[in-house]
């Protein structure tokens, strides 16, 4: 199994610019996440998954969509690339028995925005 | 879900016990406490969790005061490999959000 992959792994954009962020998983969970990391900042939530076709807003979703169109993906679009939204941006997912729950994570996707 | 109060570092000689705390004391009785760890810029990797009883794996072991206010997260015998910063995350079954905190940095030493 790959767990979970991120795709690109590095990226820079210019102001103004959109891109999407894939993330995929083969461990056929229901859960699934997307955080961003500021540097020497812990992770902050910015939009999650609780099934196929469902989204949710997460902490700090304001400038930032998803899609969830199949199970194994999660996408996380930037419509209009900020500086503020120069992160590495981490994939997550999970399943959860009995109220408890183990995220997995992606190796992370470094952006750069100019 | 209850928010986890981490010392910011903490050193530890390469062989011997590292004991990180962690203060909940707003922890409610459905909530769990778990830690993971982040090695440099890698993805954050899951290490533990408990409710109430003490826990123990092939990685660490989990202590949990009584009262559930504190824990402990033990890495039994640290190798330079465990330094990283460890987070100590407390969440109830009913929610879907991880709220990481800054955690501690370990160093470990030779």
């Amino acid at each position: 199994n790959a767990g979970v992959t991120q795709t690109p792994k590095f990226r820079v954009l210019k102001t103004g610019q959109s891109m999407t962020l894939l993330c995929a998983q083969d461990m056929n969970h229901e859960y699934m996440y997307w955080y961003r990391q500021d540097p020497g900042m812990g992770l902050r939530l910015i939009h999650y998954s609780v099934g196929e076709g469902t989204t949710a807003k997460g902490e700090v979703p304001d400038g930032y969509n998803v899609s969830r169109l199949k199970k194994q993906n999660f996408l996380l679009g930037l419509e209009s690339a900020a500086p503020s939204q120069t992160s590495v941006y981490f994939c997550a997912s999970s399943y959860s028995t009995g109220g408890q729950e183990t995220q997995y994570f992606g190796p992370g996707t470094r952006l750069l925005v100019l | 879900d209850a928010k986890t109060t981490q010392p910011t570092s903490m050193d530890c000689a390469e062989g011997r016990a590292a004991n990180l705390p962690c203060n909940h004391s707003t922890i409610s009785g459905n909530e769990y406490v778990y830690w993971y760890r982040q090695i440099h810029s890698q993805g954050p990797q899951y290490i533990i969790h408990g409710l109430k009883n003490n826990e123990t794996n092939e990685m660490a072991s989990l202590i949990i005061t009584e009262d559930r206010k504190s824990s402990t997260l033990i890495l039994p015998h640290a190798t330079l490999r465990d330094t990283a910063v460890y987070y100590c995350i407390v969440r109830g079954w009913n929610f879907n959000k991880f709220y990481f905190g800054s955690g501690t940095k370990l160093n470990v030493k030779p």
